[in-house]
């Protein structure tokens, strides 16, 4: 299985900051990379997939970037509704497999 | 607009089979996409465990295969998890979600369940 790599497990910004998560492969994922958010209380949500392409009604202040095993998002001008756990997935190879978790917090 | 909605019980004993619905509107699930079920255990670890295509296969997290069964009915669009022999470390909560191109982008509210005696 391919394993996944995410940090920081938590992060406190102060609103306005751009913040920015990272996640690395244990192998090449060739971009089949997607990020979700998940708020408390609700179910995921998709951002992100094929590592850079933002999820229909995603606001653009979302990004991914990275290639290879190396992968990002970033969130600018950080919004009080942006307060959640973000996860990466792979995709590239089965069973796709999650990264451990981002909680974003406000300052 | 896909809504997916899980359902089943909440406390499953050990060695037991855990069942759970998901059941889908806004599309029909033989129309196309793959349907997936996913959970979340408490700490936060994340696990595709399988899906069903619109066709009707399947495919499982390895890790799984030898307890993990995923069905459906066509006719009232839903399609089914079963786990057998639960143990306390199944305990979860479970989602479904429409797969398309290996991504989920559309989930259920998950459904918590608990193993214990």
């Amino acid at each position: 299985d391919i394993q996944m790599t995410q940090s920081p497990a938590s992060l406190s910004a102060s609103l306005g900051e751009t913040v920015t998560i990272e996640c690395r492969a244990s192998e090449d994922i060739y971009n089949g990379l997607a990020w979700y958010q998940q708020k408390p209380g609700k179910s995921p949500q998709l951002l992100i997939y094929n590592a850079n392409s933002l999820h229909t009604g995603v606001p653009s202040r979302f990004s991914g970037s990275g290639s290879g095993t190396q992968y990002s998002l970033k969130i600018n001008s950080l919004q009080s509704e942006d307060v959640a756990s973000y996860f990466c997935q792979q995709y590239y190879n089965y069973p796709f497999t999650f990264g451990s978790g981002t909680k974003l917090e406000i300052k | 607009e896909i809504q997916l909605q899980e359902s089943g019980p909440g406390l499953v004993k050990p060695s037991q089979s855990l069942s759970l619905t998901c059941s889908v509107t806004g599309y029909t699930i033989t129309s196309g996409y793959d349907w997936s079920w996913i959970r979340k255990f408490p700490g936060n670890k994340m696990e595709w465990m399988g899906y069903i295509s619109y066709s009707g296969s399947t495919n499982y997290n390895p890790s799984l295969k030898s307890r993990i069964s995923i069905t459906r009915d066509t006719s009232k669009n839903q399609f089914f998890l079963q786990l057998n022999s639960v143990t306390t470390e199944d305990t979860a909560t479970y989602y479904c979600a429409e797969t398309e191109g290996d991504v989920m982008d559309a989930w259920g509210q998950g459904a918590s369940v608990t193993v214990s005696s």
